[in-house]
């Protein structure tokens, strides 16, 4: 199963607002990305978790807050976004060991910040 | 630093018909790794191959071939007899030499694939 779950697929929130993302991947994988991505853009990478430890935070604003729990899930907490923050936001896994494997990626979440 | 080109920001063609998907990559690592994601409307990006930079064979999988190139640094995506369920954006994605334990994809801008019935 190469399966990568998120939730919601679709968000909408006010500049105000507080909500959070969810991915959930169950293939032990052990490390987990954020990648946000605006329309006719690759997706650029925000964070990577691994071994449930942040790694990488691509100078990502604050108002983005990543936590994973554990191996399987990883959220992203979002607080006082702008309307520049909208987009599709994916999360991906990969294995964790020797050669480089392959991201899978899940489908993803449309946010509109309003 | 690491660069991916896909020059053809959209391409549109009939069904049947074979078509290339270009990429150029440009790297100082002797080992990288080399990826096609194919993303269609619903945006999901879906994995469709991976490739190290010591294997130069050729493969093909059904109706898609890769063409690996370290000559020309180049990894083109062909698909063979086309249908409508191939649109979608390619990305073709390169991978950085491994930071802190975790892996960093440069993708390209991506090539809009249209296939018109």
């Amino acid at each position: 199963d190469t399966e990568v779950t998120q939730t919601p697929k679709h968000l909408v929130m006010g500049m105000t607002n507080k909500k959070s993302l969810k991915c959930e991947q169950h293939m032990g994988h052990r490390a987990m990305y954020w990648y946000k991505q605006k329309a006719k853009k690759p997706p650029e990478l925000m964070f990577v978790y691994s071994y449930e430890k942040l790694s990488i935070n691509e100078s990502v604003p604050s108002r983005f807050s990543p936590e994973c729990p554990n191996s399987s899930l990883l959220n992203l907490h979002l607080h006082a976004l702008q309307p520049e923050d909208s987009a599709l936001y994916l999360c991906a896994s990969s294995q964790q060991s020797g050669t480089t494997y392959e991201q899978y990626f899940g489908p993803g979440t449309r946010l509109t910040v309003t | 630093a690491q660069k991916v080109t896909q020059a053809q920001t959209e391409i549109s063609v009939v069904e049947k018909e074979d078509v290339t998907l270009d990429c150029v990559y440009e790297t100082r690592d002797t080992t990288y790794y080399l990826f096609w994601y194919k993303q269609p409307p619903s945006g999901e990006l879906v994995f469709l191959i991976r490739r190290n930079s010591f294997d130069e064979q050729n493969e093909i999988s059904g109706r898609y071939s890769w063409n690996f190139q370290k000559s020309t640094s180049s990894f083109n995506f062909t698909i063979t007899a086309s249908q409508v369920v191939d649109s979608a954006v390619y990305f073709c994605a390169l991978s950085e030499a491994r930071v802190q334990g975790a892996q960093k994809l440069v993708f390209g801008q991506g090539t809009r694939l249209t296939i018109n019935p």
